[in-house]
């Protein structure tokens, strides 16, 4: 597996919270991205970044921000938690640009009660 | 933009048979090609990669064909085995643009 790192992998939260979830690499590589799975749905992508500070929307990012102070992390911020953000999100990374091969995160698994 | 339709969305072999996935993208202009396999409660991996310069590419058991005219490609895995039930996901995408991905074929294998 391709070095990247999710945390929390598992989180249990209240509607109103604010939650961030952090994706880390040791790759080196320039594109991040964050996408939430769901039955019915596959892979639907949040945000992504092309490079520390470029960041730019995905198809479903209403509710969520991220960040990107630093190569090697990519942070997505629930600023304040629904139940449909309830999910399984993933982080994913590419040296290839937008369009290359993607190597997908371990995943964290949201519960918003 | 891309759109890539899976088909079936379950599929259900017996150890040994062969197990066909098809997908089908919308632009003409999308020219990289991969699949991946999640196994229940893991991340997606990828296990094939196809560009658009080529027609059919194979590792072991698993192949893909790509049908540039038609807009589709697929997924061949031959002497299915009980490891190799996953869900399956296409993707499409061209440089500059997103992957897009189909939406997952479960796939079982009965001993």
């Amino acid at each position: 597996d391709a070095g990247i790192t999710q945390s929390p992998r598992h989180k249990v939260t209240e509607t109103g919270t604010p939650v961030t979830l952090r994706c880390h690499q040791t790759e080196n590589h320039r594109y991040m991205y964050w996408y939430r799975q769901d039955p019915g749905h596959g892979l639907r992508l949040i945000h992504y970044s092309y490079g520390v500070k470029d960041t730019d929307k995905g198809e479903v990012s209403d509710g969520y921000s991220v960040s990107r102070s630093k190569t090697e992390d990519f942070l997505l911020t629930l600023e304040s938690a629904t139940s449909s953000q309830t999910s399984v999100y993933f982080c994913a990374i590419s040296g290839e640009g937008l369009g290359g091969t993607q190597y997908f995160g371990p995943g964290t698994r949201l519960l918003v009660l | 933009g891309e759109n890539v339709e899976q088909h079936p969305s379950t599929l259900s072999v017996q150890e040994g048979d062969s197990a066909v996935i098809k997908c089908t993208y919308s632009d003409s202009a999308s020219n990289y090609f991969p699949w991946y396999k999640q196994e229940l409660g893991k991340r997606p991996q990828l296990i094939i990669d196809i560009r658009s310069n080529v027609g059919e590419k194979k590792d072991q058991r698993i192949a893909v064909t790509l049908n540039k005219t038609a807009k589709h490609f697929s997924l061949h895995i031959t002497e299915t085995q009980p490891e190799d039930s996953a869900v399956y996901f296409c993707a499409a995408s061209y440089a500059g643009n997103m992957l897009t991905f189909g939406g997952g074929t479960r796939l079982m294998v009965k001993p």
